[in-house]
């Protein structure tokens, strides 16, 4: 068991392009969440699926922000014209399912500058 | 306002100690995860909880559901131990966890 994997582990980007993040899950784990990590905001929960299906993206900021789950051994979370407040270590976590724990990855971390 | 509230923000113990962290929930929480993350910034599992009691070596953590709070307790506190703990608390079958802002322990010889 490899554990939650998330690729690149740093990324620099400029301004305005574009960022993807990766995500590959626990094998089994039904849930796969998307969290950012700022020193302001703490820990922030972006996105979430269950098998496969967006079930709440309330925390995604709505205009350049976009994620998908294309099958169940990966997700991806898009930035397109990345914003120096984009900047922060983006968290990816599975689990079984409802009521179960969460194991996150390592997270990627985007500095845009 | 916060959902979770982590109290203190930080802790500087000495090596041997014993010390308490603790998390008072303003939703209904259902279950309760700890977490230690390293200066690498990963984020390790240390306690899922229902409303109860689990103890792993030097640590114990309690949920109390109807009190809406959780401790987490280090006994013999070690150079190792250090890091920033985080509380973390999700509501019925909704799976979302909501975080504390973490407390950040340095443990000193």
């Amino acid at each position: 068991n490899a554990g939650v994997i998330q690729t690149p582990r740093h990324k620099v980007t400029g301004k305005g392009q574009e960022a993807t993040l990766w995500c590959e899950p626990i094998s089994g784990h039904s849930a796969v969440f998307w969290y950012r990590q700022t020193i302001v905001q703490g820990l922030e929960f972006l996105t979430y699926f269950r098998n496969q299906a967006p079930i709440d993206d309330s925390g995604m900021p709505k205009e350049r922000f976009s994620a998908q789950m294309p099958n169940q051994s990966h997700s991806t979370l898009k930035i397109q014209s990345t914003q120096p407040q984009d900047s922060a270590v983006y968290l990816c976590a599975s689990s079984l399912g409802s009521n179960s724990d969460y194991t996150f990855g390592s997270g990627t971390r985007l500095l845009v500058i | 306002g916060d959902k979770v509230k982590q109290s203190p923000s930080a802790l500087s113990l000495q090596e041997g100690t014993n010390s308490a962290l603790r998390c008072n929930f303003s939703i209904a929480a259902t279950t309760v995860q700890w977490f230690l993350q390293n200066p690498r910034g990963s984020l390790m599992n240390l306690f899922y909880l229902v409303p109860g009691t689990k103890e792993n070596g030097r640590l114990k953590s309690a949920f109390d559901s109807k009190e809406s709070y959780s401790t987490l307790h280090i006994r013999d506190a070690q150079l190792e131990d250090s890091g920033t703990y985080f509380c973390a608390a999700a509501v019925s079958n909704y799976n979302v966890l909501y975080f504390g802002s973490g407390t950040k322990l340095t443990v000193e010889p």
